[in-house]
């Protein structure tokens, strides 16, 4: 596997399940992060890991609750979602968070879809 | 005001033909540009970065004006397969947080 992995690719689920998202990133990375694409609007950022710490929670709704285990892997867990949720959920990482010049990659996404 | 604001487009051009599309941003501590590629339900992708004395790659310059905020693309001998859309982002040094425009999208037909 190279770049940046995301499983599931598509996720249906209803409004009281609990599923989890899952990233991957092989490039040896020290950030990675969650992004939110809804529909005709901008990248979302959601949270930032820098070393397996969380260094950003952009206001994010309790009920997105994300884990970073290790370097490599990002999770993001989801329960009593609503049906606004529905979107492109993005994962991504960079070399590290302060280059000047920190391109991030990213993972396929997972498109969600809440009943 | 948005932090990167673009012309949705959609931009139409003929194949072979020469298209150009701009993008503001309102930081003016912003230090780093980019302009990543976003194909339909597909994730962004990095085309290139920008510059500050303005680069090219291949058929793609993209050019950067600190004085009046704005970043732009052109794409020169336009191929159907340059069809997406193209996101503006920029960033600030030492920040880890992208900010990303909605996306210019540009149609070549044959």
């Amino acid at each position: 596997e190279t770049g940046v992995t995301q499983t599931p690719r598509h996720l249906v689920m209803g409004m009281t399940n609990k599923k989890s998202l899952k990233c991957e990133q092989h490039l040896g990375h020290n950030a990675m992060y969650w992004y939110k694409q809804s529909a005709k609007k901008p990248l979302e950022l959601m949270f930032v890991y820098s070393l397996e710490e969380r260094v950003e929670n952009n206001s994010v709704p309790s009920r997105f609750s994300p884990e970073c285990p290790n370097s490599s892997h990002l999770f993001l867990h989801l329960h009593t979602l609503q049906p606004e949720d529905s979107a492109l959920y993005l994962c991504a990482s960079s070399q590290d968070q302060t280059g000047i010049y920190n391109e991030q990659f990213f993972g396929p996404g997972t498109r969600l879809t809440v009943l | 005001r948005k932090e990167v604001e673009q012309d949705p487009g959609p931009f139409n051009v003929p194949e072979g033909a020469t298209v150009a599309f701009n993008c503001t941003y309102s930081n003016s501590a912003s230090q780093s540009f980019f302009w990543y590629r976003q194909d339909c339900r597909k994730e962004p992708k990095l085309l290139m970065s920008v510059y500050s004395s303005g680069n090219e790659d291949g058929r793609f310059t993209a050019q950067l004006n600190r004085a009046s905020q704005y970043i732009s693309l052109l794409i020169r001998d336009s191929k159907l397969s340059d069809s997406a859309t193209y996101l503006c982002v920029v960033n600030r040094q030492g920040d880890y947080k992208l900010s990303f425009g909605a996306g210019t999208t540009v149609t070549v037909r044959a």
